[in-house]
């Protein structure tokens, strides 16, 4: 079965300590792959996603991922993070041929950020 | 530039009564559109989408339904509602290859 494991529910770190999200998935083949991130109340934000190439991906806000294919993982790292950085953090994997395009997400790993 | 609205934003609805959430996209043509739901304290879980007018797929049975009049309109419907369909419901669209556009969602509370 297709699926998407983020093992941390909740995640603290200080402000300017590295960070690091952890994302599992079982999937058929391949997937592209992708996080995402939401503040409280809002829709999600695209960070960065990986289809091909690079296994290391650089996004917006400072993330980077990368993608493992042997451990079939994904994991979020940013060096330093900020405390607007705190929100809620989701995995997703996608096919890469089908038109219907259904994305599978894990059940998302919450960031709070001490002062 | 697209542009993807939701409305309400907040709904408190009694029991058994009926539902009605639109999404509308602005600055793209026969998208891909998608419903999920956020239960709190959970992760995404994608009740339907659409992949044109007219076309839609279910994902799970449930209480819900969705239609697609128009090709830029996406409306989740229930007739009856019940204490389990309250939650965060985000409406999203996929035009070409890439990541799915998310809008600002619409809270729903059961009462």
């Amino acid at each position: 079965a297709q699926s998407v494991t983020q093992p941390d529910i909740h995640i603290t770190v200080s402000e300017g300590a590295s960070l690091e999200l952890r994302c599992n998935y079982s999937y058929g083949a391949t997937p592209y792959l992708f996080w995402y991130v939401q503040s409280p109340g809002q829709g999600l934000q695209l960070l960065l996603k990986y289809f091909s190439g690079d296994t290391l991906v650089q996004g917006i806000k400072g993330f980077e991922a990368e993608f493992k294919r042997s451990q079939s993982s994904f994991n979020l790292r940013k060096p330093s993070v900020h405390w607007s950085d705190a929100a809620e953090y989701f995995c997703a994997v996608g096919p890469q041929m089908d038109s219907s395009y259904k994305l599978i997400f894990g059940s998302g790993t919450r960031l709070l950020v001490r002062p | 530039s697209q542009t993807i609205h939701q409305w309400p934003a907040t709904l408190v609805q009694p029991v058994g009564s009926p539902l009605s959430l639109e999404c509308t996209v602005e600055g793209t043509s026969n998208p891909n559109l998608y419903w999920y739901r956020q239960a709190a304290g959970r992760g995404l879980q994608l009740l339907f989408y659409s992949v044109g007018i007219g076309q839609i797929s279910s994902e799970v049975p449930q209480n819900l339904s969705a239609s697609r009049p128009q090709d830029r309109q996406f409306i989740l419907s229930s007739k009856k509602l019940l204490l389990s369909d309250s939650g965060f419901y985000l409406c999203a669209w996929k035009n070409g290859p890439g990541e799915l556009f998310f809008g600002e969602g619409s809270r729903l509370t059961v009462l």
